[in-house]
């Protein structure tokens, strides 16, 4: 199964950068890594995804790693919107293999 | 466009009764995948259907059991209901088979149970 791994939980101060790290050590060649996130009493909603090359889009920059088995999931400047529970995954080729969010980081915004 | 529609959006059930949850994807979308959420918990994988077939299933007992059908509406059936089975049921479409499983996978904002 596609597993990744994360911190429990994070803290950051409000208007300042938040990096998110996540590992993903089986990561196979052709596997994207996708963030998500989940605020509360939502269903997750789509952040940022990449293959290889770092990402940039209007919510979050994605920094991937040279080899590919980890990734951090960067927010700019966090504002207690931005409070939820981040979830990383990757892709996989398998079909047999199960798409597995886990528990993710929940991330608190102090004022 | 539409995104993922769930229905009901909270359901209240007693003990030993039966539920059946709906998900309508968005238009295109083949692949349906459903979560269970509890408090604390992440995320997890109930089964995912392509085409009609489960592709895949968690690790659940067999009273969890979902369809989906040719117009890729997917459809939940818990029976038997215990209390632990109150939680937030979370279904999730993608184009798939185009671009990786997770191309545009879009969650819809579920179906919270509450068994009592």
């Amino acid at each position: 199964d596609a597993k990744t791994t994360q911190p429990n939980s994070m803290e950051s101060n409000e208007e300042e950068p938040v990096h998110l790290p996540c590992n993903h050590s089986t990561i196979s060649g052709t596997d994207y890594i996708h963030w998500y996130r989940q605020l509360p009493s939502q269903g997750p909603e789509y952040v940022i995804h990449g293959l290889t090359s770092n990402v940039n889009n209007r919510m979050a920059s994605l920094a991937i790693a040279e080899d590919r088995k980890s990734s951090t999931l960067i927010l700019h400047r966090a504002t207690l919107r931005d409070a939820a529970v981040y979830y990383c995954i990757h892709d996989t080729e398998h079909r047999d293999d199960k798409i597995i969010f886990g528990k993710g980081t929940r991330l608190h915004i102090l004022p | 466009k539409a995104g993922v529609t769930q229905t009901p959006r909270y359901l209240i059930k007693t003990r030993g009764q039966q539920v059946t949850l709906s998900c309508s994807p968005i238009s295109g979308h083949r692949s349906v995948s459903w979560y269970q959420q509890t408090p604390g918990q992440g995320l997890q994988f109930l089964f995912e259907y392509f085409s009609e077939t489960q592709r895949n299933k968690g690790n659940f007992p067999g009273r969890f059991s979902g369809r989906q059908f040719s117009n890729s509406r997917s459809e939940m059936n818990v029976s038997t209901l215990e209390l632990g089975d109150s939680a937030l049921y979370l279904c999730a479409s993608s184009l798939a088979g185009q671009g990786g499983r997770l191309y545009g996978y879009t969650f819809g904002s579920g179906t919270r149970l509450t068994v009592v």
